[in-house]
Parts: C-alpha cells; sequence; structure tokens
C-alpha cells in the first residue's frame, strides 16, 4: 500500500481563483481529515469526513469545504483564494473517527501557493 | 480551550547526549496525547501515544496531568534523531491539535 496519497504535489493560484486538492485514504480506511499547515506551525485542523459525513469542522471560513466519496477519497475546495490561503495542506487517514487507538496516517501534502 | 504549547522552536544537541522535547497542553477532561515526527523530505508520521507507554526508537514520553506536561526524551540522542517534532492532543472532534513543533538538530 502507498499509504496516503495526494494530489497535486504543487499548485499555483491567483487570488481569487478556486481549488480543489485531492486526497486517496489508505486501503481500508474509512475516515478523512484535513489540515493546512502554514510555514513555521503546526497543521491545523480544517475537516474531519467518515462514511462520507463531515465529523467535525475546525475554525475555517466557508470559503473552505470538503466532500467524501463512497470509495472513500476526499476533496478539498478552497474558493476565493487570499494570499493567506498559501500553506501545505495536509490529509491523513483512519480506520475510523475517533477512537483513541486509531491513528492518523498523513500524506506528503500539496503545496498551494497563491500569488 | 484546547491547547499544545512547544516552548522551544529549535533543540540542538550532540550525539550521545540526553534529549528532552518540551510540550505542555490543556485539556478538560482525559487527554490523550501523541509524538508526531517529520524527518526530512519525509511526511508526517506518528512517533509514540501516551496510551500505549511504549519507547520507540529510545524515544519515551510520560504523561504529568498534574503539570499537564507530555515532554519526549531520549537518554542517547543520535544524528539520524534530527527531524522536526510535533506533539498533538486529540480534540473533542476527534482531530488533532498540534504545537507548533520543536526542531531538533543533532550535532556530531
Amino acid at each position: 500500500d502507498a499509504g496516503v496519497t495526494q494530489s497535486p504535489t504543487h499548485l499555483i493560484k491567483t487570488r481569487g481563483q478556486h481549488v480543489t486538492l485531492r486526497c486517496s485514504p489508505i486501503s481500508g480506511h474509512k475516515s478523512v481529515s484535513w489540515y493546512q499547515q502554514v510555514l513555521g506551525q503546526g497543521p491545523q485542523f480544517i475537516f474531519q469526513y467518515y462514511e462520507k459525513e463531515e465529523r467535525g469542522r475546525g475554525n475555517f471560513p466557508d470559503r473552505f469545504s470538503a466532500r467524501q466519496f463512497p470509495n472513500y477519497s476526499s476533496e478539498l475546495n478552497v474558493n476565493a483564494l487570499l494570499l493567506g490561503d498559501s500553506a501545505l495542506y495536509l490529509c491523513a487517514s483512519s480506520l475510523w473517527a475517533s477512537y483513541s487507538t486509531d491513528t492518523q496516517y498523513f500524506g506528503p501534502g500539496t503545496r498551494l501557493t497563491v500569488l | 480551550a484546547q491547547r499544545v504549547t512547544q516552548p522551544e522552536k529549535l533543540l540542538s544537541v550532540f550525539k550521545g547526549a540526553p534529549v528532552e522535547l518540551k510540550c505542555n497542553y490543556s485539556y478538560s477532561g482525559s487527554p490523550e496525547l501523541f509524538w508526531y515526527v517529520q524527518y526530512s523530505r519525509q511526511r508526517l508520521q506518528l512517533l509514540l501515544r501516551h496510551i500505549s507507554r511504549e519507547s520507540i526508537k529510545g524515544f519515551t514520553a510520560d504523561l504529568n496531568k498534574g503539570e499537564t506536561s507530555f515532554h519526549l526524551k531520549k537518554p542517547f540522542a543520535q544524528e539520524e534523531d534530527s527531524a522536526m517534532y510535533y506533539c498533538a492532543l486529540k480534540g473533542s472532534q476527534g482531530n488533532l491539535i498540534f504545537g507548533k513543533g520543536t526542531k531538533l538538530s543533532v550535532k556530531p
């Protein structure tokens, strides 16, 4: 298993544009979480999806949205991009949504640059 | 408030020296704490979690509820331990709340 995969690896957009980031979880994992990591900071939680339903949301504006598909892959969408959205976007998958014994496995991330 | 604080941005030690990476947390209730590590050009990966009470790569971490701390320790640092270390707390939504990270540099 290749682990969690994310695409694209890098992306450059201009202010006001829209972006879609994609994530494929580890086979058998039903939960996907998205994190934003700004340079010099730790990852910050954006969304968690489990069995195609939103199970958690961080403190991000409505410009950020996500969904999970029947095959458990996920998309993160960001509308009306701002310069401050430039960051590394991480996807993490886990078997379940929130059990304490569950481990979140991270993908390599998508580096988004907004000009 | 649910928060993780890692007071040191950078920690530099010599090979063979003891290492302690500090982590303090704020959480009402029973916390679940983790240490994640990111080696150069690799993805973020779990190093250890407090419920397992295990030692991974010689690292241990003990949860101290009185001091609200979960410091990561290793008695003898190796050059291959050089990496970015993040302390994380499981939040009420099942999400991970990360500290800002500590860069560990082990010099030969």
